[in-house]
């Protein structure tokens, strides 16, 4: 039973044009959402989190947008460089659980040149 | 380093061999976790240590999987009798406290192949 769901294994966009990468999730004790990015052969790091008592959060050409009622967060990546194409991990933390973190499979960003 | 080191950073085994993965986190980071990324999958959880107390084992597959962690330090996972579907990139990372931010650090990953 995936908790968090990215339904998109792979999204292309063009240089300069947005990225919006989507993340469903069911458990209804998520607070807390992260966005890692992945690239080959290196561990995910951090790019960027919100809180359940906000709906956005922006840092520089990043923005994640969290609908409650929807279960949905998404992350928008504005203008997009050639430099952003990795996997992106949309990941969900309950609360009263600092624990651990549940991930979603992933979403491969390709920007184009 | 100043970053998670993980080794070694690929494995290739037979069936039912052992294997030990071993991650060396952030000096001064309490908390470690262990998570497994098999081929198409997300990072699912396996084990959390935070400090002195006793470890969340929740993730942990099976009996054949256990971890260690020694001096609130290196930690080392162990796979006894491994079988094929233990093949994936096992992801350890370390935070300050109990993810206070949620933000964990992790290191490059150890790949397993099991023949």
């Amino acid at each position: 039973d995936q908790q968090v769901k990215q339904n998109s294994p792979s999204l292309s966009v063009q240089e300069g044009r947005i990225s919006i990468l989507n993340c469903d999730y069911t458990n209804s004790m998520f607070d807390y959402f992260l966005w890692y990015k992945k690239y080959p052969a290196e561990g995910p790091t951090f790019l960027i989190s919100i809180s359940s008592i906000k709906d956005k959060n922006e840092d520089g050409r990043f923005t994640v947008f969290l609908n409650k009622s929807a279960k949905h967060l998404s992350l928008h990546i504005v203008p997009s460089q050639p430099g952003d194409s990795a996997v992106y991990f949309c990941a969900a933390r309950a609360s009263g659980s600092a624990r651990q973190l549940t991930f979603g499979s992933g979403t491969q960003l390709t920007v184009l040149p | 380093g100043a970053g998670v080191s993980q080794s070694p950073s690929n494995k290739v085994t037979e069936k039912g061999k052992d294997v030990e993965l071993r991650c060396d986190p952030i000096s001064g980071h309490t908390a470690l976790y262990w998570y497994r990324q098999s081929l198409g999958q997300g990072l699912e959880f396996l084990i959390y240590f935070q400090g002195n107390s006793a470890p969340d084992k929740s993730g942990l597959p099976s009996d054949r999987f256990s971890a260690e962690r020694t001096g609130g330090s290196v930690s080392t996972l162990t796979i006894q009798r491994t079988q094929q579907e233990d093949s994936a990139v096992y992801l350890c990372a370390s935070s300050l406290a109990a993810m206070n931010t949620g933000e964990l650090f992790f290191g490059e990953g150890s790949r397993l192949t099991v023949l």
